[in-house]
């Protein structure tokens, strides 16, 4: 199955954009990068996917790097509420469409 | 307002007994998923089904079973209860086409005593 790295965590300022860094160095050409953030207490949500160009949504932006190697989540206005974990997964096209492997993901700590 | 709900928040079982969870969703999913989440091990996929009395094994079924005999349900079943089953128990349910958004349910803190 293919995995993604992230560290463990990261740390931000209150209104400071946040970049938070994935390796997927075995993916496929048809694997989807989504990201999902656990808030305290709570169960995951969707945030943002892409395949292969540049996301954004209202909430976050995706960039992908050439290769598909990595990709970054980018918040550009980091607020107490987006305090979280988030995951980088991969989502397979072909056999595992609906299969989600989550890794450990990243805590990140936002400052006031 | 999407939904997932799952039985209980909190649940305290012994060992050796059937331990029943279970999880509904409004939004007319085929999908359903049952993860726990460990601390330091991320969420990891149980089991999962993709229609009315279908499913698949997950990353780790040992210990679990499922039960799916309507659409919007999906029940996970302990049939003996162990410690190292003591989890937080998290439900989803996506959809099967387009964006494969999963919807998260608050989750089940299961301790076995």
């Amino acid at each position: 199955d293919a995995k993604t790295t992230q560290p463990n965590s990261m740390e931000s300022n209150e209104e400071e954009p946040v970049h938070l860094p994935c390796n997927h160095s075995t993916i496929s050409g048809t694997d989807y990068i989504h990201w999902y953030r656990q808030l305290p207490s709570q169960g995951p949500e969707y945030v943002i996917h892409g395949l292969t160009s540049n996301v954004n949504n209202r909430m976050a932006s995706l960039a992908i790097a050439e290769d598909r190697k990595s990709s970054t989540l980018i918040l550009h206005r980091a607020t107490l509420r987006d305090a979280a974990v988030y995951y980088c997964i991969l989502r397979g096209s072909l056999y595992n469409f609906n299969k989600f492997y989550f890794g450990s993901g990243t805590k990140l700590n936002v400052k006031p | 307002d999407v939904k997932v709900t799952q039985s209980s928040r909190y649940l305290v079982k012994r060992t050796g007994e059937k331990v029943f969870l279970e999880c509904v969703q409004d939004m007319d999913h085929e999908n359903m998923f049952w993860y726990r989440q460990d601390p330091g091990l991320g969420l990891r996929l149980i089991y999962f089904s993709y229609d009315v009395k279908m499913k698949e094994k997950g990353d780790i079924p040992e210990g679990y079973s499922v039960s799916r005999e309507k659409k919007e349900r999906f029940s996970l079943i302990l049939e003996s209860a162990s410690t190292n089953q003591t989890s937080m128990y998290l439900c989803a349910s996506g959809e099967r086409y387009g964006v494969y958004e999963q919807f998260f349910g608050p989750g089940t803190r299961l301790t076995v005593l």
